[in-house]
């Protein structure tokens, strides 16, 4: 299976801040790479796929970028609403894996 | 909007068998694969494996072939069954839509574009 490998394991950011989380995977996966958000209590949602592609009706301060072993998800300008934890994907090959998550708390 | 709803046990006694059934509202399940996906309490998210409407199922070897998946598509709802289940297979079970773009005129992306709110699964006699 193909580890995927995120860090920081958690954070803490003030309203306003950048905020940037890397995610490795143990062998290239091109640009199959997915970044989702989860907040307790909701259904999870994509905010990246295919490594820099916006879903739609999700707000431009995320983006992504990377490809081969090395991506980064980017909130340019942290808000409210994105206190939550982040978890990478890659699609490249079965079984699917993702990322143990990145936690982003209130400073 | 498209909606997916988990449905099921809760609490499942160890060894017996585990069974959850995801209803899709608001669209039809027709032409994508749906999955399930699990974690456990402090723990990573665990692909479980998926299904077409077709029929085709890819699993997560990890399951060591206790897991079933199948679909009705006259009554919109996929489903999963885990068997000989454990302390081990208590989590929060997600099922989700998986859809793709292409990335290359050869490569395709898979992704999931809809989640359940998920439903905890405790295995515990």
């Amino acid at each position: 299976d193909i580890q995927m490998t995120q860090s920081p394991s958690s954070l803490s950011a003030s309203v306003g801040d950048r905020v940037t989380i890397t995610c490795r995977a143990s062998q290239s996966i091109y640009s199959h790479l997915n970044w989702y958000q989860y907040k307790p209590g909701k259904a999870p949602k994509v905010l990246i796929y295919a490594a820099s592609s916006l879903e739609s009706g999700v707000p431009s301060r995320f983006s992504g970028s990377g490809s081969g072993t090395d991506f980064t998800l980017t909130i340019s300008s942290l808000q409210p609403e994105d206190f939550a934890t982040y978890h990478c994907q890659q699609s490249h090959t079965l079984p699917w894996t993702f990322g143990q998550g990145t936690k982003v708390e209130i400073k | 909007q498209v909606q997916l709803q988990e449905s099921g046990p809760g609490l499942v006694k160890p060894s017996e068998t585990l069974s959850l059934t995801c209803t899709v509202s608001g669209g039809s399940i027709s032409n994508y694969y749906w999955s399930w996906v699990r974690q456990p309490a402090g723990k990573g998210l665990e692909w479980i494996g998926r299904i077409s409407t077709s029929g085709i199922t890819h699993y997560n070897p990890s399951l060591k072939s206790r897991g079933t998946m199948s679909v009705d598509t006259s009554k919109n709802q996929f489903s999963v069954k885990l068997s000989s289940v454990t302390a081990a297979d208590t989590a929060v079970y997600y099922c989700a839509r998986e859809t793709h773009v292409g990335i290359s005129s050869i490569l395709i992306n898979w992704y999931f574009d809809l989640w359940g709110r998920g439903t905890l699964v405790t295995v515990s006699s």
